[in-house]
């Protein structure tokens, strides 16, 4: 089984829905999650960062991490055509430094004018 | 400010070829690491490095060398190409010891082994 779970898609909505991206994880130490924005043929960049439980928000994107089900999301409000890409979660335990991340097998996401 | 900067962008190679992905940033970042990305597979972790001089393997580092003699560059070497080491490689920098500072990713290299 692998530590982190993500649904690979691909997941196809149309402009202006609420988009809602997810991961599961299984390993305790855990405290630090992100989610990467990868356009095609680019590489990822750092879209959200949460350490430990809570939201974060940031324009039209929600971060959640609830660690008592060991699940993360992401939520994309008034998705854009912009938005498409493909969306990965990333994670990190204490310690282990940023460059020991795990991360999932990334989601492929279209905005459909 | 080119940030992180891998070449090539595309190489095929023949099993049993030895080649070298070069990867350079111009941060001053501490950090550097190697990563693949197959379908399914999401990124994995090859081979890193705390700073010039220091590595150590990730998750996959079978068939892959690195050296890190400089801050500025991380090269990563296939010794010999097989089949299965088909794949988008991603080379990143960071800062060090802070999850606030994210990974730079370059833009990657499309390898195929035939």
């Amino acid at each position: 089984q692998k530590e982190v779970e993500q649904d690979p898609g691909p997941l196809s909505v149309p402009e202006g829905a609420i988009v809602s991206l997810n991961c599961t994880y299984s390993n305790s130490a855990f405290q630090y999650f992100m989610w990467y924005r990868q356009y095609s043929r680019k590489g990822p960049e750092l879209l959200m960062y949460t350490y430990s439980s809570g939201n974060k928000e940031d324009g039209r994107f929600t971060a959640q991490v609830d660690k008592s089900s060991k699940y993360i999301s992401l939520f994309i409000r008034d998705s854009q055509p912009s938005d498409s890409a493909t969306y990965l979660c990333a994670m990190g335990a204490v310690g282990e430094g940023a460059q020991k991340l795990v991360f999932g097998q990334g989601t492929r996401l279209t905005i459909n004018p | 400010n080119a940030g992180v900067t891998q070449t090539p962008k595309f190489q095929v190679l023949k099993t049993g070829q030895s080649m070298t992905l070069q990867c350079a940033q111009d941060m001053n970042h501490e950090y550097m690491s190697w990563y693949r990305q197959d379908p399914g597979m999401g990124l994995r972790l090859i081979h890193y490095s705390v700073g010039a001089g220091i590595t150590d393997q990730g998750e996959v580092p079978n068939g892959y060398n690195v050296s890190r003699s400089t801050t500025e560059d991380f090269p990563l070497r296939l010794l010999s190409a097989a089949p299965s080491q088909t794949s988008v490689y991603f080379c990143a920098s960071s800062r060090p010891s802070s999850y606030n500072s994210p990974l730079h990713f370059g833009n990657g290299t499309r390898l195929t082994v035939t």
